[in-house]
């Protein structure tokens, strides 16, 4: 079974500092993909970032950037220059490559103080 | 485009009534997955349906079922509603046939059972 551990309920950052999210995985699967979603107070599970299994490079969208290391299974999220709009719940999730359903963390409550 | 849309965004209802909650995925998308979020959690897989057809079933008791129409469209129903099916339901559409693993959620509908 696929698994996604999320170790941090909370965290907080100072807008346009640096901040780090953690995740772990498990799969036995050899080929999936890792996904960061936010989810603002608004409910709407917005996509942040994708980051394909097979690829060694670690995917960047704008201010968010990820650290992907296959062997220890571990998937962080950076979010560079906070702003206040930043301020959500995020959830990693994982998929294998055969249309199955997402599996969750629990996700790690972000707070962007001004 | 559209985006994945829910209906209704709020629902309360009493035990022992049953819900359908309704949702249209993106245009062109063909999958749409079921999940269930409580309040802190992340979201939990319910069902997915692809072409028409159920492809996977979460852990959820017989009185979850749920069916895709053939326009892609898809209901959510709970029959013998219980206090403990209060939550976030969120839908979400994907397009697998071109190799595409991104799921895209709706806002959700928020049932509550009293």
């Amino acid at each position: 079974a696929q698994t996604v551990t999320q170790s941090q309920p909370e965290m907080s950052v100072q807008e346009a500092e640096t901040v780090t999210l953690s995740c772990t995985y498990d799969t036995s699967e050899n080929n999936y993909y890792l996904f960061w979603y936010k989810q603002p107070p608004s409910r709407q599970m917005i996509l942040v970032i994708r980051q394909e299994a097979y690829k060694q490079q670690n995917a960047t969208e704008n201010r968010f950037s990820v650290n992907f290391q296959k062997a220890a299974k571990s998937f962080s999220l950076k979010i560079s220059d906070s702003q206040l709009g930043d301020t959500a719940m995020y959830f990693c999730a994982l998929v294998d490559s055969g249309n199955t359903p997402l599996v969750f963390g629990k996700g790690t409550r972000l707070s962007v103080i001004a | 485009d559209a985006g994945v849309t829910q209906s209704p965004t709020h629902l309360i209802k009493t035990r022992g009534q049953q819900v359908t909650l309704r949702c249209s995925p993106i245009s062109g998308h063909k999958s749409v997955s079921w999940y269930q979020q409580v309040l802190g959690q992340g979201p939990q897989f319910i069902f997915q349906y692809y072409e028409k057809e159920e492809r996977g079933r979460g852990n959820f008791p017989d009185r979850f079922s749920a069916r895709q129409f053939p326009n892609y469209s898809s209901e959510l129903n709970v029959n013998a509603l219980l206090l403990g099916d209060s939550a976030l339901y969120l839908c979400a559409s994907s397009d697998p046939g071109q190799g595409r693993t991104e799921a895209f959620f709706g806002q959700g509908t928020r049932l509550t059972v009293v």
